[in-house]
């Protein structure tokens, strides 16, 4: 295991409901990102927290809504999500935030989404 | 435009052979360079990590050569298992203006390995 739990590990859900991705590092991680990775294109990053404050926002719709109440948990809020969302979601960890060259990042299983 | 390379996008091998995976990559300023296996429904994992100045970099039957001129790398498996079969994902680390080292991704060549 990496030290970085996802839950749940697959969700399927119509493009009106509402629900939330959760993501658990014990690692003592600073930094925790949340990537989408699509069927043959390379990971896209979404979010970054570092210190529980939100360093960066890759364009993301606002039918995403990450939280990060502390260090060792993140969430992804989904709601009215579209059928193109469909998709691994992956939440990773790392110490700094990639501050040091050398830095790995840690990531968890993934919650495959679908959306009908 | 940084962007990240890889071939082939598929490979099959037979079990016990060695292969040869290949990234090319456009980032700029270079930092390091990355190989991660990723095992189907599972995260990645790091294989290795290389800066400007290692050349090679060995993890078990795994080494990754970075040849930094030519903007080349490549990761080669020996003596492979069927364990082997997994997604492997070249990614490319830059300096960031604030100090952060945003990554870069290649698609990922997907290797089966056949008994």
């Amino acid at each position: 295991e990496t030290g970085v739990t996802q839950t749940p590990r697959h969700l399927v859900m119509g493009m009106t409901n509402k629900k939330s991705l959760k993501c658990e590092q014990h690692l003592g991680h600073n930094a925790m990102y949340w990537y989408k990775q699509s069927a043959k294109k390379p990971l896209e990053l979404m979010f970054v927290y570092n210190f529980k404050e939100q360093t960066e926002n890759n364009s993301v719709p606002s039918r995403f809504s990450p939280e990060c109440p502390n260090s060792s948990h993140l969430f992804l809020h989904l709601h009215t999500l579209q059928p193109e969302d469909s998709a691994l979601y992956l939440c990773a960890s790392s110490q700094t935030g990639g501050k040091a060259t050398n830095e790995k990042l840690f990531f968890g299983s993934g919650t495959q989404l679908s959306v009908l | 435009k940084n962007q990240v390379e890889q071939s082939p996008q598929s490979l099959i091998i037979l079990e016990g052979k060695n292969c040869t995976l290949q990234c090319n990559y456009t980032v700029s300023p270079f930092s390091n360079l990355r190989w991660y296996k990723q095992d189907t429904g599972r995260g990645p994992v790091s294989l290795t990590i290389m800066t400007f100045s290692e050349n090679t970099k060995s993890n078990g039957r795994y080494t990754a050569t970075l040849d930094a001129d030519t903007k080349q790398s490549s990761l080669h498996i020996t003596a492979s298992q069927l364990s082997d079969s997994a997604s492997y994902i070249c990614v490319v680390s830059a300096w960031g203006i604030s100090g952060n080292t945003p990554l870069v991704f290649g698609k990922g060549t997907r290797l089966s390995v056949i008994a």
